[in-house]
């Protein structure tokens, strides 16, 4: 089976800028979830979508959404970037809740 | 309050050699389950073992094994036979059941390096 795909691999924008990151799971997974990971902060859950549904989110504003689509692929957008934002976006996607995750790639986003 | 304690400094291991990573974790929650992820380089997290908190016996996956002491809330990684591949970034992951989702919280990491 091929991995959980992230797509781009590496994005540089502008501050005040919108991204949108794309995640496909491993085929016959239903679960996705979102992490940041920061040097400062580490890695910081963003959130969780189940069946096209958002079932978790993490403490970030509402600059973060995402959604899930009918085949389980999912986005999530950033609007309004900051510097801070600059982080390694990691995806990972599970057959079912509480079953282990697997990690795509990740997106490496850098905010100039 | 910090789930996931990883506190050691990053770590040296002469090829060959097993190497143990430490990790304390702290929840309320009775069930509850317990991750190791590498990270190399390339940033990809690899999954490498998983230990609930209701298993009777320590979890093994290869060259990898899990020291799950509950009673300390001590959820240990040992690799042994290290390579030069094992070179990498290795986090405890915490997963609490009792939310009913997938949410895991990570610890810090720790940074090993095997040398020839």
């Amino acid at each position: 089976k091929a991995g959980v795909t992230q797509t781009p691999r590496y994005l540089i924008k502008t501050r005040g800028q919108q991204v949108t990151l794309s995640c496909s799971p491993i085929s016959g997974h239903r679960s996705v979830s979102w992490y940041q990971q920061t040097p400062g902060q580490g890695l910081q859950f963003l959130f969780e979508y189940f069946s096209e549904t958002q079932r978790n989110k993490g403490n970030f504003p509402g600059r973060f959404s995402g959604r899930q689509f009918s085949n389980s692929r999912s986005e999530m957008n950033v609007s309004t970037l900051e510097l801070g934002d600059s982080a390694l976006y990691l995806c990972a996607s599970s057959s079912g809740i509480q079953e282990t995750q697997y990690f795509g790639p990740g997106t490496r986003l850098l905010v100039l | 309050a910090q789930k996931i304690t990883q506190t050691q400094p990053g770590m040296f291991v002469q090829e060959k050699e097993a190497v143990t990573l430490d990790c304390t974790y702290d929840t309320s929650d009775p069930s509850y389950g317990l991750f190791w992820y590498k990270q190399p380089s390339s940033g990809e997290m690899i999954f490498l073992i998983y230990q609930g908190s209701y298993d009777q016996q320590n979890a093994t996956e290869g060259r990898y094994s899990l020291n799950f002491q509950k009673a300390r809330k001590s959820a240990n990684l040992v690799i042994s036979a290290s390579q030069l591949g094992d070179s990498a970034m290795y986090f405890c992951a915490m997963r609490e059941v009792s939310y009913g989702n997938n949410r895991l919280a990570f610890g810090k990491g720790n940074q090993v390096v095997v040398i020839p």
